[in-house]
């Protein structure tokens, strides 16, 4: 079974200010892991994900996230905030194969970015 | 390339009546697909999943219900809404031979229930 925390519900930097959403999971399996960011009354979209090839990950939009085992943890970083950032961001993670291929979604971040 | 489509956007229903909401895949065969129901506040909720046609797996037991009468066509319904019905829903697929997951949403369905 895998499961992921995100610390926290919202997170408010400064615009240009570095962003850091922190994401740890939890996995029986060695794990895929996924960012994924939702703007308001839109479907969820892929920023990045690691699927156990380079530790440290880019994604869209200048973001990325580096895996470490160690720390059970999949950060998501941007060095400098954009307004166009605000938004809410999920990490989620999956393992294996057949069932243990789905999903299991984090409870989300609500980014804010001040002017 | 593969899209999703999931409509209605919006939809606004009095307690009792019914839903269907649909979506479907273009540009692949054989997908998984899955329902979510995001409310206020909770995170992303897994409803329905399935990985055939006819095939459905319910993650939580509701007020709804899901088909898939054809590959690339997913189906959430109800009989009689509920207040607690309301939320945000969101359609996404996997491929089937995906060995990591990855989602691919659609544009989501606001549903209110008055």
């Amino acid at each position: 079974a895998q499961s992921v925390t995100q610390l926290g519900s919202h997170v408010s930097v400064s615009e240009g200010a570095l962003v850091l959403l922190r994401c740890n999971y939890s996995s029986s399996v060695p794990p895929y892991l996924f960012w994924y960011v939702q703007y308001p009354n839109q479907g969820l979209q892929l920023l990045l994900k690691y699927t156990s090839a380079a530790t440290l990950v880019k994604g869209i939009n200048g973001f990325e996230a580096e895996f470490k085992k160690s720390e059970t943890s999949f950060h998501l970083t941007k060095p400098s905030a954009h307004m166009s950032d605000a938004a809410e961001y999920f990490c989620a993670v999956s393992g294996g194969t057949g069932a243990n291929s789905k999903l299991t979604f984090g409870k989300g971040i609500t980014l804010s970015v001040r002017p | 390339s593969q899209t999703i489509h999931q409509w209605p956007a919006t939809l606004v229903q009095p307690v009792g009546s019914p839903l269907s909401l649909e979506c479907t895949v273009e540009g692949t065969s054989n997908p998984n697909l899955y329902w979510y129901r995001q409310a206020a506040g909770r995170g992303l909720q897994l409803l329905f999943y399935s990985v055939g046609i006819g095939q459905i797996s319910s993650e939580v037991p509701q007020n709804l219900s899901a088909s898939r009468p054809q590959d690339r066509q997913f189906i959430l319904s109800s009989k009689k809404l509920l207040l607690s019905d309301s939320g945000f829903y969101l359609c996404a697929w996997s491929a089937g031979y995906s060995n990591t997951g990855e989602l691919f949403f659609g544009e989501g369905s606001r549903l209110t229930v008055l």
